[in-house]
């Protein structure tokens, strides 16, 4: 069984203050990976893909990815209070066809 | 633009009693595929449904069976419900490996 690994948190942010959230997994050739943000009583929204190593960008949101090192982070600039959410972190292994394998996820709350 | 529709939105069940959650796609998505979602565990694969006239087991099948019924629709059905599967049910779909799931906005499911 793959896995992939976050921590349940809750980080804790001050509104304006960027936000890193991490994610390691332990399948070496998945070459897809992603981020969902899920409000509490709502459905998983994607919000990041990214599929090379390096840094991708989309406004306040970076997602970065290290094969090499089997992680993948994403990183919200001025953080919002509308911004307080659980961030899963989902995988999709080759050998798995489309489906994915997804994180317990990481709660974000940011203080006005 | 309605994406995944998931029906119905609540329901509680006495231990023992069957249901079918419904779920449909209109985005013309070759996958689709059943989550749960507990606290603390994350979402885990029940059934998928890779194409039209096939169906797989995910993580934990026992207790499920699904229904492709054609490209638009995949049922859940829950024969004999137990109280272990109180939880909140997902459908999502995807076009291709590599692209990320659309998720419907989810069924809570409560046995007693």
């Amino acid at each position: 069984q793959k896995e992939v690994e976050q921590n349940s948190g809750p980080l804790s942010v001050p509104e304006g203050a960027i936000a890193s959230l991490n994610c390691t997994y332990s399948d070496r050739v998945s070459q897809s990976f992603f981020w969902y943000r899920q409000y509490s009583g709502k459905s998983p929204e994607l919000i990041m893909s990214i599929y090379s190593n390096g840094d991708k960008e989309d406004g306040r949101f970076t997602a970065q990815l290290n094969k090499a090192s089997q992680y993948v982070s994403l990183l919200i600039r001025d953080s919002q209070p509308s911004d307080s959410a659980t961030y899963l972190c989902a995988v999709n292994p080759v050998e798995y066809g489309n489906k994915l394998v997804f994180g317990a996820g990481t709660i974000l709350r940011v203080k006005s | 633009n309605a994406g995944v529709t998931q029906t119905p939105k609540f329901q509680v069940l006495k231990t023992g009693q069957s249901m079918t959650l419904q779920c449909a796609q209109d985005m013309n998505h070759n996958s689709m595929y059943w989550y749960r979602q507990d606290p603390g565990m994350g979402l885990r694969l029940i059934y998928y449904s890779a194409s039209e006239g096939t169906t797989d087991k995910g993580e934990v099948p026992n207790g499920y069976n699904v229904s492709r019924l054609n490209k638009r629709e995949f049922s859940l059905r829950l024969e004999s419900a137990a109280p272990s599967q109180t939880s909140v049910y997902f459908c999502a779909s995807s076009a291709r490996q590599g692209i990320g799931y659309t998720f419907g906005s989810g069924t809570r499911l409560t046995v007693v």
